[in-house]
């Protein structure tokens, strides 16, 4: 069984557009994050929703909304796509421990590597 | 700014070697760190995860060492394999739960 699932795997589309990414998690965890990998290979952090709730907003364009519809599920919708967009991005889920002390082993899916042409 | 750093970038060595990954982080307020592995066009895939109240893990051949006070963690890999080869990423984890990521060793293990 897949832990965390990001559909589609590949996207390819023309600037302008308005595309978005699924992402499903099956390990009964509460926090689900989207972050996005470069040209450059570096990953970074864009989102993080914890109980359907929106915890962390890493200076994203507007163009970029997470909708998370219940707790196992953490979409990312993006409007009016530009070339700089093109990049890898990955889902991933762990268990909310209220960041104090010691947090929790992160989870991530495939990624969907997103074209902009 | 660079909050993970991760040395070398590159790491090329024959099948069987013992060998060291780094990791460096600048921030002391660190909760968790963990380790994945990226093979190339795949996902990460966690290897191990240090709690900051320890100072080792291990799973089979790896094996992960955390130093708060001095801001560092290093991946030992046991009896290297061609298998190995893939990209190794630390990431440390604060108080807001979210990972901040090295830029990864790319791993070559060679026949």
């Amino acid at each position: 069984d897949t832990a965390v699932s990001q559909t589609p795997k590949y996207l390819v589309t023309q600037m302008g557009n308005d595309k978005s990414i699924k992402c499903e998690q099956n390990l009964g965890h509460d926090t689900m994050y989207w972050y996005k990998q470069d040209s450059k290979k570096f990953l970074k952090i864009m989102f993080s929703y914890n109980n359907k709730e929106l915890i962390i907003n890493e200076t994203v364009p507007n163009r970029f909304s997470p909708k998370s519809p219940d707790k196992a599920h953490l979409n990312l919708h993006i409007n009016s796509l530009e070339l700089g967009d093109s990049a890898v991005y990955f889902c991933a889920s762990s268990r909310w421990t209220g960041g104090i002390f010691s947090g929790t082993e992160a989870f991530f899916g495939q990624g969907t590597r997103l074209t902009v042409v | 700014k660079q909050e993970v750093t991760q040395i070398p970038a590159a790491l090329s060595v024959p099948e069987g070697e013992n060998l060291v990954l780094n990791c460096s982080f600048t921030d002391s307020a660190i909760y968790n760190l963990q380790w994945f592995r990226q093979d190339p066009g795949k996902g990460l895939t966690s290897l191990l995860l240090i709690q900051s109240s320890q100072r080792e893990q291990t799973s089979g051949r790896l094996n992960a060492s955390l130093d708060k006070s001095s801001g560092r963690s290093t991946l030992y890999i046991a009896a290297s394999q061609p298998g190995d080869s893939a990209t190794y990423l630390c990431a440390r984890q604060g108080g807001s739960e979210k990972l901040v990521f090295g830029k990864g060793t790319k791993l070559t293990v060679n026949p």
